[in-house]
């Protein structure tokens, strides 16, 4: 199984919601990441979980809160969003620091989220 | 800090003409990566390059690293409709104790015209 996945597919929510994002690896993966994509740019990194533990975060809002409660799911709660938040939310998962690998990066479907 | 240039940005080209998308970084790395990317689609894994040298083939495609030169190419022989989408490259560093991180490249959007 080399499937990430990630619910819900869309997402609409106003700028006063509460809402939560979820991707779900069983690739045995110990590193998730969180991306957010604008239309026509690349991915830019938002943060990463390793075994369980948030590894790195690039200056993201506080509005934007991980979570990684087991070593298949990680969790994005979403507060106070604004407009420009509007992404697509892409989830991905590699292998881990001891094994000989690439380290590839497998995407899950991502989340098109739209903040009105 | 990590810059990636990927060029052109845009590329039109004729189905069954022959074409070459440029990757440079700016620090030393022995991963890169290619995705492909359709409109409202997530990221395909196209190669994965780990060494200095690599080249890998796939189709129409052929991707190659030259961690000298900081340079990766992905040439694509004889378009087909089939390969119009963005393409990314992304270089693969260490960044903080054992967490790696992915840098993209700004994308090559590609439309093969017939």
């Amino acid at each position: 199984d080399t499937e990430v996945t990630q619910t819900p597919k869309h997402l609409v929510m106003g700028m006063t919601n509460k809402k939560s994002l979820k991707c779900e690896q069983h690739m045995g993966h110990r590193a998730m990441y969180w991306y957010k994509q604008k239309a026509k740019k690349p991915p830019e990194l938002m943060f990463v979980y390793s075994y369980e533990k948030l590894s790195i975060n690039e200056s993201v809002p506080s509005r934007f809160s991980p979570e990684c409660p087991n070593s298949s799911l990680l969790n994005l709660h979403l507060h106070a969003l604004q407009p420009e938040d509007s992404a697509l939310y892409l989830c991905a998962s590699s292998q881990f620091m001891g094994v000989i690998s690439s380290y590839e990066q497998y995407f899950g479907p991502g989340t098109r989220l739209t903040v009105t | 800090e990590l810059k990636v240039e990927q060029n052109p940005l845009f590329l039109s080209m004729q189905e069954g003409k022959n074409y070459t998308i440029y990757c440079n970084y700016s620090t030393t790395s022995d991963r890169l990566y290619w995705y492909r990317q359709d409109p409202g689609k997530s990221l395909e894994s196209l190669f994965v390059l780990l060494s200095n040298g690599a080249v890998k083939q796939e189709g129409r495609l052929m991707a190659s690293l030259d961690t000298k030169a900081r340079l990766s190419t992905l040439h694509i022989t004889a378009a087909v409709h089939d390969l119009s989408a963005t393409y990314f490259c992304a270089v693969d560093l260490l960044k903080s104790g054992s967490a790696r991180q992915l840098t993209f490249g700004s994308g090559t959007q590609l439309t093969v015209l017939p």
